[in-house]
């Protein structure tokens, strides 16, 4: 199975910082890559897809790169509503998707 | 509007059995993969299981394989997710998802509300 690996588990910021999460293949999963929001008690959403395509309706403050095993979501500038957990999720493997243990934004 | 609602969801006993259904509207549901995904309280988010468009091939995670048992009725618009010999470890809300593609990368673009299972005596 590949493994993917986030850092900083969790991470503490203002608003109006940027912030950058790391997360890891444990093999080269190419641009398989998607980034998901969730809120407490709320579902995930969906935010950017192939590793770098924002998904229609998210702002543009938020951004991905990176491909083979490495990659990053970074916000540009925070807002109150981004304070959430983030999940990369690789879908090299489809349909046997696993995501990272998630990434908790939190306000300073 | 797209939308997916579970049902099905409960307190049972460990060994015991249960059906989670998940409702699909507004979108051509015999057209998508459909998954399981679940999040036990205050963890992340596991691939439970998998099925295709016509429910020909499916998928599962080792850790429900041999208990668990995904289906889909098209003509009805709905997926299943038949539980047994459940176990405390499978104690979670468990969320159905619909798989979309996007530039060739498949990803899990809507999300149900989720459906809350706890296994205990």
């Amino acid at each position: 199975d590949i493994q993917m690996t986030q850092s900083p588990s969790s991470l503490s910021a203002s608003v109006g910082d940027r912030v950058t999460i790391t997360c890891r293949a444990s093999q080269s999963i190419s641009s398989y890559l998607n980034w998901y929001q969730q809120k407490p008690g709320k579902a995930p959403k969906l935010l950017i897809y192939a590793a770098s395509s924002l998904q229609s309706g998210v702002p543009s403050r938020f951004s991905g790169s990176g491909s083979g095993t490495d990659f990053t979501l970074t916000i540009s500038s925070l807002q109150p509503e981004d304070f959430a957990t983030y999940y990369c999720q690789q879908s090299y493997s489809a349909p046997r998707y696993t995501f990272g243990q998630g990434t908790k934004l939190e306000i300073k | 509007e797209v939308q997916l609602v579970e049902s099905g969801g409960g307190l049972v006993q460990p060994g015991g059995s249960l059906r989670l259904s998940c409702s699909a509207s507004g979108f051509t549901f015999s057209s998508y993969p459909m998954h399981w995904v679940r999040q036990a309280p205050g963890k992340g988010l596991e691939y439970v299981s998998a099925i295709n468009s016509n429910g020909g091939s499916t998928y599962y995670a080792d850790s429900v394989k041999g208990r668990f048992t995904i289906s889909r009725d098209n003509s009805k618009n709905t997926l299943y997710l038949q539980m047994s010999s459940l176990r405390a470890e499978d104690t979670a809300v468990y969320y159905c998802v619909k798989v979309g593609a996007y530039a060739a990368v498949t990803t899990l673009d809507i999300w149900g509300q989720g459906t809350m299972v706890t296994v205990s005596s």
